[in-house]
């Protein structure tokens, strides 16, 4: 069945080093892939997406690129700040089942010292 | 706009006590749906709705019920409540029509206890 695979947390980082969080994806046809944020004590948000392949999403200085030939998804991010601190959820779009629907990974937790 | 809106913020109930959380969308969105959060576990998806009058199950269904009598809303109703039902549980909704994109809309979050 379709499926999100993401690195597991907890990812600790300085301010300023670069970020990447791994997401991997298994999916018959064509789903939309999204990574969405949650902060503390917060619903998620959506930080970016990606609806074909070779598209690449940004946001916030974050960047992420869709990859078919390797059913990646990972996020980047060049210098992350303490602000970044959050849960990140990688998603996709279900493309065998219902209209709406998003299948999603089970989260990393980024914490960023100053 | 207030986006989705999710009431109450926090709930403490005793085994088998039965409780409505409340959603509401104003973006006049057809999908809404109901998920839970536990530690290491995501997000699982409960029950879904892609338009009044129409609801269907996911991935964890047992002990919850829905229903949408209008696009607006969407309550889940547990029925008996048991420990294993303490969660965060989020409402989302996103527009189902052309150019389709999936993009959910999440709610604030309800922190249920059960005891």
């Amino acid at each position: 069945g379709n499926s999100v695979t993401q690195m597991e947390g907890p990812v600790t980082l300085s301010e300023e080093a670069f970020l990447t969080i791994n997401c991997t994806y298994t999916a018959t046809g064509y789903p939309s892939l999204f990574w969405y944020v949650q902060y503390p004590g917060e619903g998620l948000q959506l930080l970016l997406k990606a609806t074909k392949a070779d598209d690449k999403g940004s946001n916030k200085g974050f960047e992420a690129t869709y990859r078919k030939e390797t059913t990646s998804f990972h996020l980047e991010k060049g210098s992350v700040q303490v602000s970044d601190s959050a849960v990140y959820f990688c998603a996709l779009s279900d493309p065998g089942g219902s209209q709406g629907n998003l299948i999603f990974g089970k989260g990393t937790k980024l914490s960023v010292k100053p | 706009n207030a986006g989705v809106t999710q009431t109450p913020k926090f709930q403490v109930l005793k085994t088998g006590q039965s409780m409505t959380l409340q959603c509401a969308q104003d973006m006049n969105h057809e999908y809404m749906s109901w998920y839970r959060q536990d530690p290491g576990m995501g997000l699982r998806l409960i029950h879904y709705s892609v338009g009044a009058g129409i609801t269907d199950q996911g991935e964890v269904p047992n002990g919850y019920n829905v229903s949408r009598s209008t696009t607006e809303d969407f309550p889940l109703r547990l029925l008996s409540a048991a420990p294993s039902q303490t969660s965060v549980y989020f409402c989302a909704s996103s527009y189902t029509g052309q150019p389709l994109t999936n993009e959910q809309y999440f709610g604030p979050g309800t922190r249920l206890t059960v005891t």
